[in-house]
């Protein structure tokens, strides 16, 4: 069994500053993929980025960044340049590699502030 | 291509009925998933599909249930509606086969029982 664990329920950040989500999570899998969605107010649950397990380099998608510590069960969330459409709420997710079940936080909702 | 769709995205049922979802996937994709989302459990994963086999299955009583059809479309459906059944249903999609997985959301159909 897979457990993600999201200990910001909320987060804030100036425009144009940068803002680290943190999660840490627990699983018994040897092969499994972590995610940050992103839920708008819209309710669309968009993928903001993804990291493989196996790879010791940590994914990026331009402003995105991860902080993917195996040893710790830790895969944090940068957030650089930060902008108004990033305001939303961000959820930490895990998945097995044998299924398309994914695991996720309570989540942080996150607030710019102009 | 087109996104995931569902439909219907607002619903108000009575308690005691029962309720059917429907979910288009991304054209080509063979998986769908299903989550709950509600204030109190947060994000919750309910069944996956996959060539129209239930491949796995969340901690959900038997109200709920589910099927594929062989275009992938899917569909969900709850008996007996309850109070606590109100939530959002989202829907995922993913393309089953490549090295890196990832689920694609649709935008979620709001279910109230009153």
């Amino acid at each position: 069994a897979q457990t993600v664990t999201q200990s910001q329920p909320e987060m804030s950040v100036q425009e144009a500053e940068t803002v680290t989500l943190s999660c840490t999570y627990d699983t018994s899998e040897s092969d499994y993929y972590l995610f940050w969605y992103k839920q708008p107010p819209s309710r669309q649950m968009i993928l903001v980025i993804r990291q493989e397990a196996y790879k010791q380099q940590n994914a990026t998608e331009n402003r995105f960044s991860v902080n993917f510590q195996k040893a710790a069960k830790s895969f944090s969330l940068k957030i650089s340049d930060s902008q108004l459409g990033d305001a939303a709420m961000y959820f930490c997710a895990s998945g097995e590699t044998s299924g398309s079940r994914l695991t996720f936080g309570e989540g942080t909702q996150l607030t710019v502030n102009p | 291509k087109a996104g995931v769709t569902q439909t219907p995205r607002y619903l108000i049922k009575t308690r005691g009925q029962q309720v059917t979802l429907s979910c288009s996937p991304i054209s080509g994709h063979r998986s769908v998933s299903w989550y709950q989302q509600t204030p109190g459990q947060g994000l919750q994963f309910l069944f996956e599909y996959f060539s129209e086999t239930q491949r796995n299955k969340g901690n959900f009583p038997g109200r709920f249930s589910g099927r594929q059809f062989s275009n992938s479309r899917s569909e969900m459906n709850v008996s007996t509606l309850e109070l606590g059944d109100s939530a959002l249903y989202l829907c995922a999609s993913s393309l089953v086969g490549t090295s890196v997985y990832e689920q694609y959301f649709g935008p979620g159909t709001r279910l109230t029982v009153t």
